[in-house]
């Protein structure tokens, strides 16, 4: 498969732990922000999203909390499964998806 | 399965030739956008078509292009490549391409140049 998570900051985490996923974004007019999950030989996975009108939202087993004031971005993972294993992208919208910038990526590692 | 595909998967080419990458996107979905993705790093954005039009470009030469079909088939193409554009190409379909549309990606396809 590819190798997508080759150099990138890694976390690795004990299956069952929660996990926290990291990202700082660059533009202060962003107003949409998703959190993508890529597998080996696979695109990237919508996981979930959030608009810059909102500071948290939850979803299954994942949720996004998003501080307009220092730019910053988590993803938090309940119950971190081994399948939960890939590279995390945030991704910022400003203006519909041509005006979209991913993150570098971080490299999540369950421990089984 | 995201019912997006790509081909092919693997492609090697030399310094100053030209590539077609395919893309086939859901039925229905009348945008595509296609993506570079070099090793270790997030996708960056190359353009958008909607409805067989051009309707959003990334900072991206003129030398990359792309096509879109009625039957949701598109390509992009790469003239005179670089040894730069090594990387993973993505296709990503949306219904409409607003930020409100969840996009489906493609596999990709691994180009190297060289």
């Amino acid at each position: 498969g590819e190798s997508v998570g080759l150099h990138l900051p890694t976390l690795s985490v004990q299956e069952g732990d929660n996990s926290i996923i990291n990202c700082a974004y660059s533009n202060s007019a962003s107003d949409y922000f998703i959190w993508y999950k890529q597998e080996s030989g696979k695109g990237p996975q919508f996981i979930i999203d959030i608009r810059s009108n909102m500071d948290k939202r939850q979803g299954q087993r994942v949720t996004v909390l998003l501080n307009k004031t220092v730019k910053h971005l988590s993803l938090q993972i309940a119950a971190t499964q081994p399948g939960d294993s890939a590279v995390y992208f945030c991704a910022e919208f400003s203006g519909g998806y041509q005006k979209v910038t991913f993150g570098t990526g971080t490299k999540l590692q369950v421990i089984p | 399965e995201t019912g997006v595909t790509q081909s092919p998967t693997h492609l090697i080419k030399t310094r100053g030739q030209q590539v077609t990458l395919r893309c086939s996107s859901q039925s229905g979905h009348n945008t595509v956008s296609w993506y570079q993705q070099a090793l270790g790093q997030g996708p960056q954005f190359i353009f958008q078509y909607y409805r067989e039009e051009e309707n959003g470009r990334g900072n991206f030469p003129p030398r990359f292009s792309g096509l879109q079909f009625p039957n949701y088939s598109s390509e992009l193409n790469v003239n005179a490549l670089e040894l730069d554009d090594s990387a993973l190409y993505l296709c990503a379909s949306s219904p409409d391409g607003s930020s409100t549309d969840t996009q489906y990606f493609g596999p990709g396809t691994r180009l190297t140049v060289l």
